[in-house]
């Protein structure tokens, strides 16, 4: 059971970037799945949430109407895409799967926003 | 949104001792979906209980949780040197979905 995050890196204030959550080990179309983010050093923050046919999703105020989270469920990938991005947007980028709680996390990917 | 408190911010301790965490929240967490997580520097968190008091796979039976409603405890019989680390409880009971500050069990 695995979660592998891709997709982060340096990007300009305003910029856009694509982060992706692929899944192998389990059925990954019958989970809900989250993203959580952390500012290295910091506490851990809830970002946005995708039902496991991806009918309903949920954001956090802070990057609602910026970030789109999505799935493909035949590709076993969740995406997070985020736009307009801001300096208070870097940290380390998790995908979680949901089950008995927050149980599986990938090893998170580096978003900096900075010019 | 539930807003939880955790106290100690830190807890310094020696290996073998007992350590008790503590997590409030500013209103019933619904269904008591109240987890603990431990994270160690430069590591993803570990989800150690789930359901306020129920342990997850592979996690050793010195780790325990308990507590209803806004007032949780999680609790370590004896330290072992892999257990100094962070520590952080989450509500998944209502969107937002959000986390404690840490508390933070260091070696005296």
């Amino acid at each position: 059971v695995q979660l592998v995050e891709s997709g982060g890196g340096l990007v300009q204030p305003g910029g856009s970037l694509r982060l992706s959550c692929t899944a192998s080990g389990f059925t990954f179309s019958s989970y809900w799945m989250h993203w959580v983010r952390q500012v290295p050093g910091k506490g851990l923050v809830w970002v946005s949430h995708i039902s496991p046919d991806g009918n309903y999703v949920d954001y956090a105020d802070s990057v609602k109407g910026r970030f789109t989270i999505a799935r493909d469920n035949a590709r076993n990938t969740l995406y997070l895409q985020m736009n307009s991005l801001r300096g208070e947007d870097t940290a380390v980028y998790y995908c979680v799967r949901v089950w008995h709680g927050f149980d599986i996390w990938g090893q998170g990917t580096l978003v900096t926003v900075s010019s | 949104e539930v807003v939880l408190t955790q106290s100690p911010g830190t807890l310094s301790l020696s290996p073998g001792e007992r350590a008790t965490l503590s997590c409030w929240a500013s209103q019933t967490v619904s269904n008591n979906y109240l987890s603990w997580f431990q994270q160690k520097p430069g590591q993803a968190p570990r989800l150690l209980i789930y359901g306020a008091y129920s342990r997850a796979t592979g996690i050793p039976d010195r780790f325990s949780g308990s507590g209803s409603g806004t007032d949780f405890t999680l609790t370590i019989t004896s330290l072992e040197p892999e257990d100094f680390a962070v520590y952080y409880c989450h509500q998944y009971g209502s969107a937002p979905f959000t986390f404690g500050p840490g508390t933070k069990v260091d070696i005296k």
